[in-house]
């Protein structure tokens, strides 16, 4: 069965970085397009990036855009969210989460269940 | 990349249906049929309910359909079930340079 599980969370200062790490199984990683979705507390879902299944192409949404990049290491399975220049309005859990297609940003059909980033001084 | 805009909440009895909208621009949901609807539960991970405009997961009721006219979509959740008490988020591909984006969220509790 597919599993997705998130790492790397954990509280930071203003200005500081984390990198966000999603171990994948149960299915063929390099084949498939890979989101992280945020969701800060009490508040709505929000896209954070998303990258092709072969890392040729990322989107990323404008709030992150230039501070988070996105990346992913087909021999491991494995994608990364690698977070600069942070800021309390990115305290959220994260999600790693699986797309449907391999080259665009699509519906997610397999989510993990989320690391907490806290951005706090 | 601004969020679709869906209504904060909607209620019904159960047995009755109860219809989310969803509205965006011709940039993202009437631009592509590529329209999702997620299910959330306190506490827990989305779940993917519909997928481009009106297609469902396996595994997916049969009460939830999806549909798109223009800029708006919409999710029915016919014969309501206390289960179906949840947060539901559109979302939409918004293009290669508008990425993806998600709804503002709605709360559907059962009466």
């Amino acid at each position: 069965q597919v599993q997705l599980v998130e790492s790397g969370g954990g509280v930071v200062q203003p200005g500081g970085s984390l990198r966000l790490s999603c171990a994948a199984s149960g299915f063929t990683f390099s084949s498939y397009g890979m989101h992280w979705v945020r969701q800060a507390p009490g508040k709505g879902l929000e896209w954070v990036a998303f990258i092709r299944y072969d890392g040729s192409n990322k989107y990323y949404a404008d709030s992150v855009k230039g501070r988070f990049t996105i990346s992913r290491d087909n021999s491991k399975n494995t994608l990364y969210l690698q977070m600069n220049s942070l800021r309390a309005e990115d305290t959220a859990v994260y999600y790693c989460a699986k797309s449907s297609g391999a080259l665009y940003p699509t519906e997610v059909n397999y989510w993990g269940q989320g690391t907490l980033v806290t951005v706090s001084s | 990349q601004s969020a679709l805009t869906q209504p904060p909440s909607a209620s019904g009895s159960p047995g009755q249906s109860v219809t989310i909208s969803c509205t965006g621009t011709s940039s993202d949901v009437g631009g592509y049929n590529y329209v999702s609807w997620y299910q959330q539960h306190p506490g827990k991970a989305p779940k993917l309910m519909i997928y481009e405009v009106s297609k469902r997961p396996s595994g997916v009721p049969d009460r939830f359909s999806g549909s798109k006219s223009g800029n708006t979509a919409s999710l029915t959740v016919s014969g309501l079930q206390a289960e179906d008490e949840a947060d539901y988020y559109c979302s939409s591909y918004a293009g290669s340079n508008g990425g993806y984006v998600f709804g503002t969220g709605t709360k559907v509790t059962v009466l």
